[in-house]
């Protein structure tokens, strides 16, 4: 079934552990989001990529960091996490190439708790 | 500064009709969503308005205001398993979505 899958879907943490959360999409769309979605706030961009072998900053990209190394992957590390980051993270994708609207397909979020 | 409001939570009852509101104040406007999203599950998309005016799909509608930086989702006859959260996005670019926190619908039998 094609679409977007993360992994882990669950996950608790030691403050100070590296984390690495997995992104593949087998829509080839050209880009593909990362968000966090916080109770009582909307989804806020970490980073993006445009297409392969680019990436971006979004809105809180701090102690985060990503690469996509192919056009499937895209994923993303907490160098060392804090509790602060404890978060559902949803992976996203889209196809803005063909001219259509950019609609985006998400992952089933992960849910991380740093303790 | 860039900006989306929308209700935090509204209630309504099983077979009625609901009207949930946006206003936005982007840098730029390429497009405005809505997104439902159960809770513990991902977003999913419902519409997307890019012109002015009303776009219908089944029981769900989305209207759009450019100029008073407005939109709405009307949903018709609903239903319990409309019971989520509606997500408001504006995309500002050609990728990025600027984001609203949500309004979580509650349906009463």
């Amino acid at each position: 079934i094609a679409g977007i899958t993360q992994a882990p879907t669950s996950q608790i943490l030691a403050a100070g552990r590296r984390m690495t959360l997995r992104c593949t999409q087998d829509m080839r769309h050209n880009a593909m989001y990362w968000y966090r979605q916080d109770l009582g706030l909307g989804l806020r961009l970490i980073h993006y990529s445009n297409t392969a072998g680019t990436t971006g900053k979004g809105e809180v990209p701090d102690g985060y960091s990503v690469s996509r190394a192919n056009t499937d992957d895209f994923p993303l590390t907490l160098a060392s996490a804090v509790p602060s980051q404890t978060s559902v993270y949803f992976c996203a994708s889209s196809d803005s190439g063909r001219g259509d609207t950019g609609e985006l397909f998400f992952g089933e979020g992960s849910r991380l708790t740093v303790l | 500064g860039q900006n989306i409001d929308q209700p935090t939570e509204m209630t309504a009852t099983e077979g009625a009709i609901v009207q949930i509101n946006c206003t936005y104040q982007t840098s730029g406007f390429n497009g405005l969503f809505w997104y439902q999203q159960h809770a513990g599950e991902a977003p999913t998309f419902l519409s997307y308005n890019v012109l002015d005016g009303l776009e219908e799909k089944g029981r769900f509608s989305s209207f759009l205001s450019r100029s008073k930086g407005y939109s709405y989702l009307l949903l018709k006859e609903l239903q319990m398993k409309d019971s989520a959260s509606y997500l408001c996005a504006v995309k500002e670019g050609n990728y990025q979505l600027i984001w609203g926190a949500g309004t979580k619908l509650i349906i009463k039998p």
